[in-house]
């Protein structure tokens, strides 16, 4: 089945440490997204890429990393900056560029914590 | 520019009981919108998606939302609710840049 693979499900950062969420897709899509769900927030947007060794900044980037070296990977980086990192993290793709009219397909997300 | 507020954080229904989720958005562009659906601990699964075709779109699992640009509305409906339709809806409007989502409304089903 094509789909989105996160991994952890479940992450727990100690202070100072940076961690890296995973995400994998086997749909052949172009673009890959990163958001940060914090509840009644809605969806941010953390980084985006639209092709292999190319990202953009979305709206709340301070923090994080990002890298697309494959297409069908794209790791997030939760840094020690981060002051704030607790919150559940969707990986999503597309095929088209982000601003098409095509819809986003998300994976399970990781629950990140603070120990 | 876009934007989407979801004007309802909470609605209640019943089971069997119509639903209607609201949603108005903005944008500069012609927009393409959809709506999401989110079970808990999960992510987004799409529901359906109004791409400047016709203006009903219908969506899996019996629901269906209506583009009225004079309003500038894309509300959701069901005609009959069902105890798995509890979960938590987004709306979204794209077309412009990236996707803008909405806060969310939270659909509780009692039986």
């Amino acid at each position: 089945d094509g789909g989105i693979t996160q991994s952890p499900k479940y992450l727990f950062r100690k202070e100072g440490q940076n961690v890296t969420l995973s995400c994998e897709q086997n749909l052949n899509h172009d673009a890959m997204y990163w958001y940060r769900q914090d509840p009644g927030q809605g969806l941010r947007l953390i980084y985006y890429s639209q092709i292999v060794n190319d990202f953009q900044k979305g709206d709340i980037a301070e923090g994080y990393s990002v890298s697309r070296e494959k297409k069908e990977s794209f790791p997030l980086t939760v840094t020690s900056a981060q002051k704030n990192p607790t919150a559940f993290y969707l990986c999503a793709s597309s095929s088209g560029q982000p601003n098409s009219n095509q819809p986003q397909h998300f994976g399970d997300g990781t629950r990140l914590s603070i120990l | 520019a876009q934007s989407v507020t979801q004007l309802d954080s909470h609605v209640s229904v019943s089971e069997g009981t119509p639903v209607l989720l609201r949603c108005n958005y903005s944008s500069s562009y012609s927009p393409s919108l959809f709506w999401y659906v989110q079970h808990p601990n999960k992510g987004l699964q799409l529901l359906l998606k109004y791409t400047s075709a016709a203006t009903l779109v219908k969506g899996i699992n019996g629901f269906e939302a209506e583009f009225k640009k004079s309003e500038t509305s894309f509300h959701l409906t069901k005609p009959s609710a069902h105890m798995s339709d509890a979960a938590e809806y987004f709306c979204v409007v794209g077309g412009y840049s990236t996707l803008t989502f909405g806060k969310g409304t939270m659909l509780l089903v009692s039986p």
